[in-house]
């Protein structure tokens, strides 16, 4: 168990919804970090947030916002959902910087 | 090009078998190399964390880096049915403020 708790486990909607992903960091982390997996384009950077501030974007859709609340755990907000959307949604966590970032279990999105 | 090549496999050894696993990368920009391993249904667990070139050795585990070719490895001796699973590169720039560059994974299964 790395600490890092993500909610729900699994999410199921449809095409033009919008939905919600929550991830509470380890305690004493400060930096949240979201990643999106599927089975093409494999692991990728979303977005960053250090102590409720954005630090570094990735290749985020216009559609995804993210924040990250004052006791530090984070939502990750899709719209306009499309079925291209379905994929494993992973949160970590670090103190920050180059420190070794720890992975939640994943929120399984599928878009029908 | 993408900046990080993996080969997805999969791949299959006997028990107690060495394996070897790489990954190349095209910037040379990167300073920081790491190994995940993912479980099926789980987020990825750190393995294996280097800077710059050379080996380092955790237990079964051994990671090199040679940065001249661009290319890091990770070996696994006496490879057993617990290490099945998806093994991910991942990369990260000086600077670049923590965020992940990731290999879309080889999918290692150990056979008893």
């Amino acid at each position: 168990d790395s600490g890092v708790t993500q909610t729900p486990k699994h999410l199921i909607t449809a095409t033009g919804q919008r939905v919600t992903l929550r991830c509470s960091p380890r305690s004493g982390d400060l930096s949240v970090y979201w990643y999106q997996q599927s089975l093409d384009q494999g692991l990728q950077f979303l977005i960053q947030y250090y102590n409720g501030e954005e630090r570094a974007k990735g290749n985020i859709l216009e559609r995804f916002s993210a924040q990250q609340f004052p006791d530090l755990h984070s939502e990750l907000n899709l719209s306009s959902l499309e079925l291209g959307d379905s994929a494993l949604y992973f949160c970590a966590s670090n103190r920050g910087g180059a420190d070794t970032q720890y992975f939640g279990p994943g929120t399984r999105l599928t878009v029908l | 090009q993408k900046e990080v090549e993996q080969d997805p496999g999969p791949l299959s050894v006997p028990e107690g078998a060495i394996v070897s696993l790489n990954c190349t990368y095209s910037n040379s920009a990167f300073q920081y190399f790491m190994w995940y391993r993912q479980y099926s249904r789980k987020g990825p667990e750190l393995l294996m964390y280097t800077y710059s070139s050379g080996n380092k050795e955790d237990g079964r585990f051994t990671a090199q880096v040679d940065k001249s070719s661009k290319y890091i490895s990770l070996f696994i001796r006496d490879s057993q049915p617990s290490d099945s699973a998806t093994y991910l590169c991942a990369m990260r720039k000086r600077g670049s403020q923590g965020n992940l560059i990731f290999g879309k994974g080889t999918k290692l299964s150990v056979k008893p």
